[in-house]
């Protein structure tokens, strides 16, 4: 099993409805959960990280997080056109190291 | 807002040559990491800095890399003799906190791109 997965997409939206993302990791013992948004070219710029179960809101993005499952998601609601970007999921694996293990990303295209 | 910044942008250089990428992390932050991606690959852990040394290191940061902390705000990856499959984004990260089993927030520099010729 691979360590962080996720669906390469494209993921194709129209304008303003929601996007939705998902993300599943191998180790249980996993505390810290992050999604990053990668523009062609550019570095990756972190949109939300979440350390409990449960969701979490802040703006149009919502992270939900569900450790029984091993499983973490990302909403994204009114999308936009520039919110077209590779989302990336980040998780701490192994649980005793502060190192990221990156997804290979979900290529997001949000059409007008 | 505080931001990592990086230099170079862009980086070539000949197989066998030394080259330096540096980094000034966010001023308050205290634990420094690099990562690199390789086109159209994700994004890979190098290695990760604390307190002047080396916390943890992947099987990528082979004996041809070095860090260091040269003053109070560079952080420098060294590559000793580049190879060709060297040439990737190289991202410089860094985060006010960390613990044994927790990750905080790391935020990315723009990134160096290296390319080995």
């Amino acid at each position: 099993q691979k360590e962080v997965e996720q669906n390469s997409g494209p993921l194709s939206v129209p304008e303003g409805a929601i996007a939705s993302l998902n993300c599943t990791y191998s180790d249980r013992g996993s505390q810290s959960f992050f999604w990053y948004r990668q523009y062609s070219g550019k570095s990756p710029e972190l949109i939300m990280f979440i350390y409990s179960n449960g969701d979490k809101e802040d703006g149009r993005f919502t992270a939900q997080l569900n450790k029984a499952s091993q499983y973490v998601s990302l909403l994204i609601r009114d999308s936009q056109p520039s919110d077209s970007a590779t989302y990336l999921c980040a998780v701490n694996i192994p649980t005793n190291t502060d190192k990221l293990i990156f997804g290979t990303g979900t290529r997001l295209q949000v059409f007008p | 807002e505080p931001e990592v910044t990086q230099t170079p942008s862009h980086q070539v250089t000949q197989m066998g040559q030394e080259v330096i990428l540096r980094c000034v992390p966010i001023s308050n932050h205290l634990y420094f990491y690099w990562y690199r991606q390789i086109l159209g690959q994700k994004v890979e852990f190098l290695v990760s800095f604390y307190n002047n040394e080396i916390s943890e290191k992947s099987e990528i940061f082979d004996d041809q890399f070095s860090v260091e902390r040269p003053d109070g705000s560079n952080f420098t990856l060294k590559i000793r003799s580049t190879k060709l499959e060297d040439s990737a984004m190289y991202f410089c990260a860094s985060s006010v906190n960390s613990r044994p089993g927790r990750s905080y927030e790391q935020y990315f520099g723009p990134g160096t791109r290296l390319t080995v010729t």
